[in-house]
């Protein structure tokens, strides 16, 4: 089975610095796939970036990227220059290939961003 | 712009009422989820359908609650006799096919409400 943790319900970053959201995951598969959805107060889910096991590189998408390090199971979330627009929830996914592929959600880490 | 949609986005029951949402996934996807996202948690898996079929449905609750998607229409999922425990926001992802282990597109949501 596979299991998602995010150690950190709330975080809080000034506008303009840097932040870093934790993920940790659990999965015996080899082939899976690594997520980072925002949930703003809309409540719909953007995704933000994604990561194939597979793949040493970590992703990258303008202002966000992910440090993924595949033997400890970590999956973080760098935010650069933080912008208002950035405070949300922010989930961590994974979902693996093969079986009915579902996207197992940690549960969340609401972001703050001070002007 | 033809994104998953959901409706309703709000509904209020009594207790002991049925609650029905619909999902329509975007155009030419045959493959839904179905998730609950409960106040201040992540999203859970619920149940998984291709059309006329049933995949994976290990995160239905076992009693009141069923879900289908026809060949023609949307999915349904269906909640009989509400309690209040089920006040929650359901979310209706959806994607191409199978081993389609890209992005889920998730629709905006309906929330809930058990009085």
């Amino acid at each position: 089975a596979q299991t998602v943790t995010q150690s950190q319900p709330e975080m809080s970053v000034q506008e303009a610095e840097t932040v870093t959201l934790s993920c940790t995951y659990d999965t015996s598969e080899s082939d899976y796939y690594l997520f980072w959805y925002k949930q703003p107060p809309s409540r719909q889910m953007i995704l933000v970036i994604r990561q194939e096991a597979y793949k040493q590189q970590n992703a990258t998408e303008n202002r966000f990227s992910v440090n993924f390090q595949k033997a400890a199971k970590s999956f973080s979330l760098k935010i650069s220059d933080s912008q208002l627009g950035d405070a949300a929830m922010y989930f961590c996914a994974s979902r693996t290939q093969g079986g009915s592929e579902k996207l197992v959600f940690g549960k969340g880490t609401k972001l703050t961003v001070n002007p | 712009n033809a994104g998953v949609m959901q409706n309703p986005r709000h509904l209020v029951r009594r207790r002991g009422q049925e609650a029905r949402l619909r999902c329509s996934p975007m155009k030419g996807h045959s493959h839904v989820y179905w998730y609950r996202q409960l106040p201040e948690e992540g999203l859970k898996f619920m149940v998984y359908l291709q059309k006329e079929n049933i995949i994976d449905e290990s995160g239905m609750p076992k009693e009141r609650f069923s879900a289908e998607f026809p060949k023609e229409g949307p999915s349904i999922l269906r909640i009989q006799q509400v309690v209040r425990g089920d006040s929650a926001a359901y979310f209706c992802a959806s994607q191409a096919g199978w081993q389609d282990t890209g992005e889920l597109f998730f629709g905006e949501g309906s929330r809930l409400t058990v009085l």
